[in-house]
């Protein structure tokens, strides 16, 4: 137990549904992440929250739609995705972006979307 | 840059010691972390290192070398449970954790 709690943990959407990934965080963190595993792949940054303010977008396409209404919670809305989408999605919390003593990333454990 | 290289697979005996390598390019390098990572499941923190030399924590151990911009991951009696991928990232001051590709580690019995 991490401290960061995802649901759903799988999702099978098709390419016209809406579907939505759910993070909350009870660590007290202010910084809060969406990655993205795909099979054989580095993890890849998607966005960045920090005090509920995007600080970071890595050229995500459109149709992830990410909302952190506080500090604690942080969701990734899908709509027609395609099935190249199909991944591991982890969120992570750290106690902010100002230095790194201490500041270790907590993952959650993960949302497994398959996109069909 | 971001580039962070480590070795895509090793493998082991039971009860040997491994050590995993990492590089980075080191501008505006703040902190380097290593994280394990079972299939399917959560990448897990193991250690950090912000000054140069060991961290030792139980049967891992993480060196930094900032000027050379490396780093390894040692691991000592290794268990058969230990077979998981092993992350490295880099922490960059106000920006993000950027992760490398990750080094399969198997252990054979």
């Amino acid at each position: 137990e991490t401290g960061v709690t995802q649901t759903p943990r799988h999702l099978v959407m098709g390419m016209t549904n809406k579907k939505s990934l759910k993070c909350e965080q009870h660590l007290g963190h202010n910084a809060m992440y969406w990655y993205k595993q795909s099979a054989k792949k580095p993890l890849e940054l998607m966005f960045v929250y920090n005090f509920k303010e995007q600080t970071e977008n890595n050229s995500v396409p459109s149709r992830f739609s990410p909302e952190c209404p506080n500090s604690s919670h942080l969701f990734l809305h899908l709509h027609t995705l395609q099935p190249e989408d199909s991944a591991l999605y982890l969120c992570a919390s750290s106690q902010d972006l100002k230095g790194v003593s201490g500041n270790t990333i907590y993952f959650g454990e993960g949302s497994w979307l398959t996109v069909v | 840059g971001q580039n962070i290289d480590q070795p895509t697979e090793m493998t082991a005996t039971e009860g040997a010691i491994v050590q995993i390598n990492c590089t980075y390019q080191t501008s505006g390098f703040n902190g380097l972390f290593w994280y394990q990572q079972h299939a399917g499941e959560a990448p897990t923190f193991l250690s950090y290192n912000v000054l140069d030399g060991l961290e030792e924590k139980g049967r891992f151990s993480s060196f930094l070398s900032r000027s050379k911009g490396y780093s390894y991951l040692l691991l000592k009696e290794l268990q058969m449970k230990d077979s998981a991928s092993y992350l490295c990232a880099r922490y960059n001051y106000g920006q993000n954790f950027v992760f490398g590709p990750g080094t399969r580690l198997s252990v054979l019995p």
